[in-house]
């Protein structure tokens, strides 16, 4: 059984620019969360989606977003992008409840020059 | 706001002996707790979880401990093995927020020969 695939992996920006980051769920996985790491504040939480809707959302500000499509593949986005937005971008997906555990993919790693 | 928090950034543990990693958490609406094991450049990957019902899960080597009214629990692994070095995450669930995992910042065990 796949797992969770991010792409890019890595990517390098400038300031100022957006960025788009793709996540495919492991299959029947319907949830799809997204979550920043850095080396100082560990896994902070974005946002959730569940078919096609998002239930949560974490602090951010409104230059990241988000969406699902309807074979349950996530995008997000950030835009205006700034230097402290150079982290780890994780995905994980689950069939509904975290409970069972949360999938994650390798991530994608954004470079913010 | 840090609900979650591993108060040792790092542990070095002989290999053979035990390893014992700790979580506090201040949310008492929390009902699940997680722990995750993440490797350089890989996502994190579930390792074992706890109900709040319960005080103890054990999954070969690895047992969880959770102390509600200390708002406490730990991950005991026996015997340590050099193949265990890595991040280690404790996350948490509050039942009314699907998709969401409150993460504390990490501890990077060490196991040496």
């Amino acid at each position: 059984k796949a797992g969770v695939t991010q792409t890019p992996r890595y990517l390098i920006k400038t300031r100022g620019q957006q960025v788009t980051l793709s996540c495919s769920p492991i299959s029947g996985h319907r949830s799809v969360s997204w979550y920043q790491q850095t080396p100082g504040q560990g896994l902070q939480f974005l946002f959730e989606y569940f078919s096609e809707t998002q239930r949560n959302k974490g602090n951010f500000p409104g230059r990241f977003s988000g969406r699902q499509f309807s074979n349950s593949r996530s995008e997000m986005n950030v835009s205006t992008l700034e230097l402290g937005d150079s982290a780890l971008y994780l995905c994980a997906s689950s069939r509904d409840r975290v409970v069972e555990g949360l999938f994650f993919g390798e991530g994608s790693r954004l470079t913010v020059l | 706001d840090q609900q979650v928090k591993q108060n040792s950034p790092s542990l070095s543990v002989q290999e053979g002996r035990i390893s014992i990693l700790n979580c506090d958490y201040t949310n008492s609406m929390f009902d699940y707790f997680l722990w995750y094991k993440k490797y350089p450049a890989e996502g994190p990957t579930f390792l074992i979880s706890i109900s709040s019902i319960k005080d103890k899960n054990e999954d070969g080597r690895f047992t969880v401990f959770l102390n509600k009214s200390a708002k406490h629990l730990s991950l005991h692994i026996v015997p340590s093995q050099p193949g265990d070095s890595a991040v280690y995450f404790c996350a948490a669930d509050r039942g009314s927020t699907l998709g969401r995992l409150y993460f504390g910042r990490g501890t990077q065990l060490t196991v040496w020969p």
